[in-house]
């Protein structure tokens, strides 16, 4: 299984909704990540997950909240969002060592703030 | 910080011919990754890359990393319609402790 699947594949909220974006891979991988990606622009990392452990947080405003339950699940809680908010986050996973790279992505979230 | 440099920003090619295309840097990268974005979806992973020098192939994509670990390239050969997309190159530096950078991305199209 070399498959990053995320849910929900769209989503609209309002600025004071709470919602959660899941993700969940089997390839067992110890590193986990958060991107928000713009149209046309390239993935930005958020948060990255090494051994469910939060490792980097590239400043990323407190509305969103990660959680790793397991190694298997990443969790992106959202809460009083911005519609500045709106992009396709993407959930990506990888193995751990200086030759493992190789990051995999899943096909995003889809995010609309109103 | 590091940069990553793909340009031009756009690519028209007429189906069926080669296409090439570079990516940059001033910083010194020891992983080259080559991903294609279709529309509303994440990226797919491409080619990866590990030591300078060398030359990957998968299918009708050939990648090289650069010798000066400056440099990367993607080649598509005979080129389909299904080759549209948008092709980003990331890299990771040294240290850089699983942190890709990623260059703008290069969006191809393909005429029938």
């Amino acid at each position: 299984d070399t498959e990053v699947t995320q849910t929900p594949k769209h989503l609209v909220m309002g600025m004071t909704n709470k919602k959660s974006l899941k993700c969940e891979q089997h390839m067992g991988h110890r590193a986990m990540y958060w991107y928000k990606q713009k149209a046309k622009k390239p993935p930005e990392l958020m948060f990255v997950y090494s051994y469910e452990k939060l490792s980097i947080n590239e400043s990323v405003p407190s509305r969103f909240s990660p959680e790793c339950p397991n190694s298997s699940l990443l969790n992106l809680h959202l809460h009083a969002l911005q519609p500045e908010d709106s992009a396709l986050y993407l959930c990506a996973s990888s193995r751990l060592g200086l030759a493992y790279n190789e990051q995999f992505f899943g096909p995003g979230t889809r995010l609309t703030v109103l | 910080g590091q940069q990553l440099n793909q340009s031009p920003q756009s690519m028209f090619i007429q189906e069926g011919e080669d296409v090439s295309m570079n990516c940059t840097s001033s910083s010194i990268f020891n992983t080259w990754l080559w991903y294609k974005q279709d529309p509303g979806e994440g990226p797919v992973l491409l080619i990866a890359l590990y030591k300078a020098g060398e030359l990957t192939s998968n299918g009708r994509l050939t990648a090289q990393f650069g010798i000066t670990r400056k440099d990367s390239f993607l080649n598509i050969s005979a080129s389909i319609p299904s080759d549209v997309g948008i092709y980003f190159c990331a890299g990771q530096v040294p240290g850089a402790n699983s942190k890709l950078t990623f260059g703008k991305g290069i969006t191809l199209s393909v005429r029938p």
